[in-house]
């Protein structure tokens, strides 16, 4: 079965400073991938996602971005965190394949804090 | 802006009592649907899906697709007090993308 795997869980960090978050899947290949954001008492926010190794599309403009080195990882940086980006930020994959390619399986998410 | 609308609650239902879930969505191209329970502090999990017109049922869940009205609900038949959550919709957009846009969710609330 697949599993997927957000680190850290949480983090806080000063205004200025990068970040480094990571996930990683297991149990499948070529998924697609997803990084969304969840501020407090909001929607999720889709912030990137990755069809292929390489292949970022970014939905936002801002200070973050995101890469996927490997087929099964990716990874959202930052080198220098505002405080409008405290949030719950929540990584994803789906299958390829058109019948479950909008069926999204979240990670535990990775709440930062930003001071 | 392609959107997808809910009311933000709290819906608060008795113990036993139907909850009923309500969601609508600007892109009338959207083909797939889903409900996302979110417990506080935790990660969103898929509950139900639906793509056609009409009814789907799953054990307490049903969830109900008019691509006409571009309305999507969910009902929670016998709700426990581990229904308690944030419920979150979310269609796919049109144009080919494997890109979901969440509405912001209803909080519900089921008392004993």
């Amino acid at each position: 079965s697949q599993t997927i795997h957000q680190w850290p869980a949480t983090l806080v960090q000063p205004v200025g400073s990068p970040l480094s978050l990571e996930c990683t899947v297991e149990g499948t290949s070529n998924p697609n991938l997803y990084w969304y954001r969840q501020a407090a008492g909001r929607g999720l926010q889709l912030l990137f996602y990755s069809v292929g190794i390489g292949q970022i599309s970014s939905e936002v403009p801002q200070n973050l971005s995101a890469s996927r080195p490997q087929d099964r990882q990716f990874i959202l940086s930052s080198k220098k965190l505002l405080l409008s980006d405290s949030g719950f930020y929540l990584c994803a994959w789906s299958p390829q394949d058109r019948a479950g390619a909008n069926v999204l399986t979240f990670g535990a998410g990775s709440r930062l804090t930003v001071l | 802006q392609k959107e997808v609308e809910q009311n933000s609650g709290p819906l608060s239902v008795p113990e036993g009592a139907i909850a009923s879930l309500n969601c609508t969505y600007s892109d009338r191209g959207s083909q797939s649907f889903f409900w996302y329970r979110q417990y506080s502090g935790k990660s969103p999990e898929l509950i139900m899906s639906i793509y056609s017109n009409g009814d789907k049922e799953d054990g307490r869940f049903t969830a109900q697709l008019n691509k006409a009205s571009q309305y999507v609900s969910l009902l929670i038949r016998d709700s426990q007090p581990s229904d308690s959550a944030t419920y979150l919709c979310a269609g796919s957009l049109s144009g080919g993308y494997n890109k979901l846009i969440f509405g912001a969710g209803t909080r519900l609330a089921v008392h004993p």
